[in-house]
């Protein structure tokens, strides 16, 4: 079945500490990887996305992510966390491209950023 | 600012009756999505349009329909409501259909009483 997985609910970081946050999914073949940050009362802004091409995808705000197909993995990172990305964290997948685009949304991951 | 912009923000109601929710693209996005964002039901897609047809469908309960108009704009119908419904409801955007929704709206707050 198609599935997308955060296994991680809540992640705590000090400020200037790295993040990484874990996106892994399951489809027989390589799906559109997304990667969203929704602010609390905020709607989802996208951080950054894969089609194709280089895996080390480069987003805003410093983030990155990494698409590993051995390991069915899009794991989002940040070098230096700042207090302003406490947030959560969606990853998200469309499994079906042409032009049906079922977007479908990990569970989320809160992150919290200590000082 | 994603550009796309939905109203109202916050919509209260009583349970049997039916709303409105507005979303306007961003311009020049022919693709519109709704979601539907609960505490239970996490993101929940709803529905997907492109140039004015209907191309995917999620999890939209019978109760529930929608259209997107020859301005692009879109509406989502929600009628006899229920107390489960109260949830926050994304409209998102993109210019293709197959790219999947690049840019969300701030969202509609329906409360359900």
């Amino acid at each position: 079945a198609q599935s997308v997985t955060q296994p991680d609910i809540h992640i705590t970081v000090s400020e200037g500490a790295s993040l990484e946050l874990r996106c892994n999914y399951s489809y027989g073949a390589t799906p559109y990887l997304f990667w969203y940050v929704q602010s609390p009362g905020q709607g989802l802004q996208l951080l950054l996305k894969y089609f194709s091409g280089d895996t080390l995808v480069q987003g805003i705000k410093g983030f990155e992510a990494e698409f590993k197909r051995s390991q069915s993995s899009f794991n989002l990172r940040k070098p230096s966390v700042h207090w302003s990305d406490a947030a959560e964290y969606f990853c998200a997948v469309v499994f079906n491209t042409g032009t049906a685009s079922k977007l479908t949304f990990g569970t989320g991951t809160r992150l919290q950023v200590t000082l | 600012d994603s550009g796309v912009t939905q109203t109202p923000k916050h919509l209260i109601t009583a349970t049997g009756q039916r709303v409105t929710l507005r979303c306007s693209p961003r311009s020049g996005d022919l693709s519109v999505y709704w979601y539907q964002q609960s505490l239970d039901q996490g993101l929940q897609f709803l529905i997907q349009y492109y140039n004015g047809e209907e191309r995917a469908k999620g999890n939209i309960l019978e109760r529930f329909s929608a259209q997107q108009f020859p301005d692009l704009h879109s509406e989502l119908n929600l009628s006899s409501l229920e107390l489960g419904d109260s949830a926050l409801y994304f409209c998102a955007s993109s210019g293709a259909p197959g790219q999947g929704p690049l840019h969300f709206g701030n969202g509609t707050r329906l409360t359900v009483t």
